[in-house]
C-alpha cells in the first residue's frame, strides 16, 4: 500500500539552528500538508499546498516557517530559527484531490534543546 | 469556542466490552466526519469517514454522526487489545484543512 514517507524519525537541534524536515509523498497525489503534534496535545494544522504554492496556513505557520517541493517527490518543512516551543512530531500528509482522503506519514519528533 | 472537542480519556476497557467515544464540534457547516487511530510515535490511520447524519459501519466499528446536535461517536464492539491506541476525531470543514480533536486514549486490558 502507498505511504508517506518522513526522515528523519527523529532530530534533535539546538535552539536558533535551522532545521529541514522531509517528506515523500504519494506519488500520485497533488495536494500536501504538514501538521504538527505537541505532545500531549491535539493536532494542529499548519500549512497545505498546492500546485507550487501555498493553499492555505495557520497562525502557526509564520515567518520562520517555509515549504517547498524542490523536485518532483520530496516536500520539506523548514524552520528557519527554532525555538524550544517548536519540539513536536511533524506529520506530514498527502492527497490526491484535496479532501479528507489523507494519508499520513509517521512522522519527525523534533527535539529542541 | 473550540472547532472540536474531545474527552481526552484516558479509557481503559475489558476485553469483550463495547467501547463509546465522542466529540462535540461548534460549526454546524463542517461537512465530512473522520475518525483517525493514532499508535504510539506513529501517524494518524484512517479508520472511518461519514458524510450524513446517521451511523455506518465496518466490522467491528460504528461511526454515528447527528448534526442535529453537532456530536459524533465512534463505537467498537467486542474490542481487543489490538484496539489499545488513542482515537482522534478530525472534522473536513473548508479551506483545505482538518479540525482535530485532542485524541482519546484507550486502553484494552487481555
Amino acid at each position: 500500500e502507498p505511504e508517506v514517507t518522513q526522515t528523519p524519525s527523529h532530530q534533535v537541534t539546538q535552539m536558533g539552528q535551522e532545521v529541514i524536515l522531509r517528506c515523500v509523498p504519494i506519488s500520485n497525489h497533488l495536494y500536501f500538508y504538514w501538521y504538527r503534534q505537541i505532545l500531549g496535545q491535539k493536532v494542529e494544522f499548519l500549512v497545505s499546498f498546492y500546485n507550487n504554492e501555498i493553499s492555505e496556513k495557520s497562525e502557526i505557520f509564520d515567518d520562520q516557517f517555509s515549504v517547498e517541493r524542490p523536485d518532483g517527490s520530496n516536500f520539506t518543512l523548514k524552520i528557519r530559527s527554532t525555538k524550544l516551543e517548536d519540539s513536536a512530531m511533524y506529520f506530514c500528509a498527502s492527497s490526491a484531490q484535496g479532501t479528507y482522503g489523507y494519508t499520513f506519514g509517521s512522522g519527525t519528533r523534533l527535539t529542541v534543546v | 469556542q473550540k472547532e472540536v472537542e474531545q474527552d481526552p480519556g484516558p479509557l481503559s476497557v475489558p476485553e469483550g466490552a463495547i467501547v463509546s467515544l465522542n466529540c462535540t464540534y461548534s460549526n454546524s457547516a463542517f461537512q465530512y466526519f473522520m475518525w483517525y487511530r493514532q499508535y504510539s510515535r506513529k501517524g494518524p490511520e484512517l479508520l472511518m469517514y461519514t458524510y450524513s447524519s446517521g451511523n455506518k459501519e465496518d466490522g467491528r466499528f460504528t461511526a454515528q454522526v447527528d448534526k442535529s446536535s453537532k456530536y459524533i461517536s465512534l463505537f467498537i464492539r467486542d474490542s481487543q487489545p489490538s484496539d489499545s491506541a488513542t482515537y482522534l476525531c478530525a472534522i473536513w470543514g473548508n479551506f483545505n484543512k482538518f479540525y482535530f480533536g485532542s485524541g482519546t486514549k484507550l486502553n484494552v486490558k487481555p
